[in-house]
Parts: C-alpha cells; sequence; structure tokens
C-alpha cells in the first residue's frame, strides 16, 4: 500500500536558519505530492505541492521538489522565521482508484527560536 | 471564498454517547473527506463521500458512519462513544477526485469524550 515517511522531529532551528523536512514516499505510479502546515490549535493548511517528477512546489519561501528515482519530496527553506514553527506534514494522494485518500507522514514540529 | 467551515468547534460526551459532527464543503467542491487526528495514531483516513455516496472507508469499526447531502454538505456520526474516540476530526473537501486537485481542511472538531 501506499506510505510516506518523514524524518523524526522536534526540529530545534535558530531563526534564519536553513531548513530541511525529508520526505519519502511509496506508492504504486505516480501520485500527487502535498506538505501541510498545523499551527496549534488548528487545521492543516495545504503549504504546497506538486503532481509530476520534477515539478517544485513553492510558497511562503518554502521549495519543495517532487523526485521520482529517490520517491522524495523533501521540504526546504533558505531562512526560517519564529512564525514558521508549527508541524509539517507530508502527504500523497494516489492517482487511481482511492484518488481522495490521503496518506499522510507522521509530521514534523519545527520550533523556531530567536 | 468561504473555506470549509465544520461545526461544532468543541464538544464534550460521555461514554456511550453518540455524537454527529457537521461540514460544509467549499463551494463548488464535490469530494468530502474525513480524518480523525489524535497523538498516538496521527491522521488517519475516514471515509470520502462523492455524489452523495461512499467512495472509500478506512479501517475504523462500524461506530464510525457519514452521509453527504445533495448540496455536498455532510455529517459523521460516532455511536457508543469510547474515551479512545477522543480527538480532532477534520473535514476537507477537493473540487472532484482528481488526483492533482488540492485538498482543502477545515480548523477540525475538537471531540472529548470523558
Amino acid at each position: 500500500g501506499n506510505s510516506v515517511t518523514q524524518m523524526e522531529g522536534p526540529v530545534t532551528l535558530s531563526e534564519e536558519a536553513f531548513l530541511t523536512i525529508n520526505c519519502t514516499y511509496t506508492a504504486t505510479g505516480y501520485p500527487s505530492l502535498f506538505w501541510y502546515v498545523q499551527y496549534p490549535g488548528e487545521g492543516l493548511q495545504l503549504l504546497l505541492k506538486a503532481t509530476k517528477a520534477d515539478d517544485k512546489g513553492s510558497n511562503k519561501g518554502f521549495e519543495a521538489t517532487y523526485r521520482k528515482e529517490t520517491t522524495s519530496f523533501h521540504l526546504e527553506k533558505g531562512s526560517v522565521q519564529v512564525s514558521d514553527s508549527a508541524v509539517y506534514f507530508c502527504a500523497l494522494r494516489p492517482n487511481t482508484g482511492t484518488a481522495s485518500k490521503l496518506t499522510f507522514g507522521t509530521g514534523t514540529r519545527l520550533q523556531v527560536t530567536l | 471564498k468561504a473555506g470549509v467551515t465544520q461545526t461544532p468547534r468543541y464538544l464534550i460526551k460521555t461514554r456511550g454517547q453518540q455524537v454527529t459532527l457537521s461540514c460544509s464543503p467549499i463551494s463548488g467542491h464535490r469530494s468530502v473527506s474525513w480524518y480523525q487526528q489524535t497523538p498516538g495514531q496521527g491522521l488517519q483516513f475516514l471515509f470520502e463521500y462523492f455524489s452523495e455516496t461512499q467512495r472509500n472507508k478506512g479501517n475504523f469499526p462500524g461506530r464510525f458512519s457519514g452521509r453527504q447531502f445533495s448540496n455536498s454538505r455532510s455529517e459523521m456520526n460516532v455511536s457508543t462513544l469510547e474515551l479512545g474516540d477522543s480527538a480532532l476530526y477534520l473535514c476537507a473537501s477537493s473540487l472532484d477526485r482528481e488526483a492533482g486537485n488540492t485538498i482543502y481542511f477545515g480548523e477540525g472538531s475538537w471531540l472529548t469524550v470523558v
């Protein structure tokens, strides 16, 4: 079946540090890949997405590239801010029968300090 | 454009009771899915509805049920509540079932079972 593996957290960084959160997936075919962010006490917000191999999703300084050869979708940001502190979830959406079912990773908590 | 709206936001129920949660999708979205989020199990897919029909179901007992109305609004019901049902229940909507379309989440309904 489909699965998503994320690096364990929490990740603690100083403001303006470089961020990488690793995400790898297992799926049949060519799923769409997403990063969602969850701030304390809130629901999930879409951060970025990529729908085919070599696509790069980007938003608010965050980027992730769909790498089919390594089945990865690592999240990066060049300079994090305190306001980026949240939990980040990598997810995939298959392009076959269960297309509306997102499979999530376990989430990575990011804490950014001054 | 209004986002996914869930009601109620917070509720406390007693073991053995039942609960109904409501979800209004983004206007024009026809696919509605539900997820349960707990610290131990993470984000787990409950079920998905499209055109008033359940299309997919996750691995949850029959106490969890749902339905979708002709206006795409959805409800989920949990009967005979157990302590372990305490969770954040997230509703999500998507334009349709195409893999490339984004799934948008509501703020969630926080259920506490005592």
